[in-house]
C-alpha cells in the first residue's frame, strides 16, 4: 500500500518569502502525484499533478512541483507567497493505471503574514 | 454551475441517531468517493463507487453504508451515531482514467 509523508506540519511565512513544503510517499510502483489546497472552511482544490513526462510540473497560482524519482519526492515551491496563499496544502498519491485509491499526507498548514 | 454538491452542509445530531449525506455531480464522471477529514484535517478514503459498482470499501464500520442509485449520485447512511463519527465528510468524483478528483464542498458532521 501507498503511503505519503509531509514533514512540515505548521509553516509561517512573510509576504513575498519563497516557499517549499515537502512531500515524500512510498510506493514500489509508478505513480500519479498531486498537490491539493484547501482554503479555510472550503472544498478542496487541485494546484497541480504530475503523470509523466517533464517532472518539473507548473499550476494554477504560480504553484510549482518537481517530481524527483530517487528521491520518492514531489516538492511544492512558490517563489514568492502572498497572504491569500494562508491554507491547508495536500500531497496525495494514486498508483497507476487506476483511477482509485488517492492516498493524502496529512497536509501542511501554511500561514502567510502581511 | 456547481460541480460536485453535498447536502447538507452542516448536520448536527445526538448519539445514537441515524443520518444521510447526499452527493451529486454533474460532471458526467463515473467514478464517486467518500472521505473523511478528521479534526486535524487527516483526509482518508472510505468508498468509492464505479458506474455504480463499490470498488473500494476501506476498513470502515459497517455502521456506514454508501448507496449509489446512479452514476451521479452517491450517498452515504450512518446508523447508530458516535461521537468518534464527527468529522467533515468530503465526495469526490472522477472520469476514469482521468485520475483527477473533483471535490464537493463537504459536510460538517457533528455528534453530541
Amino acid at each position: 500500500a501507498q503511503s505519503v509523508s509531509q514533514h512540515n506540519h505548521h509553516v509561517i511565512l512573510s509576504e513575498a518569502a519563497s516557499l517549499e513544503l515537502g512531500c515524500n510517499y512510498s510506493y514500489g510502483g509508478t505513480v500519479n502525484l498531486f498537490w491539493y489546497v484547501q482554503y479555510p472552511g472550503q472544498h478542496l482544490q487541485l494546484l497541480l499533478k504530475y503523470f509523466s513526462g517533464d517532472p518539473l510540473v507548473k499550476g494554477i497560482k504560480g504553484f510549482e512541483a518537481e517530481f524527483i524519482k530517487s528521491k520518492f519526492s514531489f516538492n511544492l515551491r512558490k517563489p514568492s507567497v502572498q497572504w491569500s496563499d494562508t491554507a491547508e496544502y495536500f500531497c496525495a498519491v494514486s498508483p497507476t493505471g487506476t483511477a482509485s485509491k488517492l492516498t493524502f499526507g496529512t497536509g501542511t498548514r501554511l500561514q502567510v503574514t502581511l | 454551475d456547481t460541480a460536485v454538491s453535498q447536502t447538507p452542509k452542516y448536520l448536527v445530531t445526538q448519539m445514537g441517531n441515524d443520518k444521510s449525506i447526499k452527493c451529486e455531480q454533474n460532471l458526467g464522471h463515473d467514478t464517486m468517493y467518500w472521505y473523511k477529514q478528521d479534526s486535524k484535517k487527516f483526509l482518508k478514503i472510505m468508498f468509492s463507487y464505479n458506474n455504480k459498482e463499490l470498488i473500494i470499501n476501506e476498513t470502515v464500520p459497517n455502521r456506514f453504508s454508501p448507496k449509489s442509485p446512479d452514476k451521479a449520485h452517491l450517498n452515504l447512511h450512518i446508523n447508530s451515531l458516535e461521537l468518534g463519527d464527527s468529522a467533515v465528510y468530503f465526495c469526490a468524483s472522477t472520469m476514469t482514467p482521468s485520475y483527477e478528483q473533483y471535490f464537493g464542498p463537504g459536510t460538517r458532521l457533528t455528534v453530541t
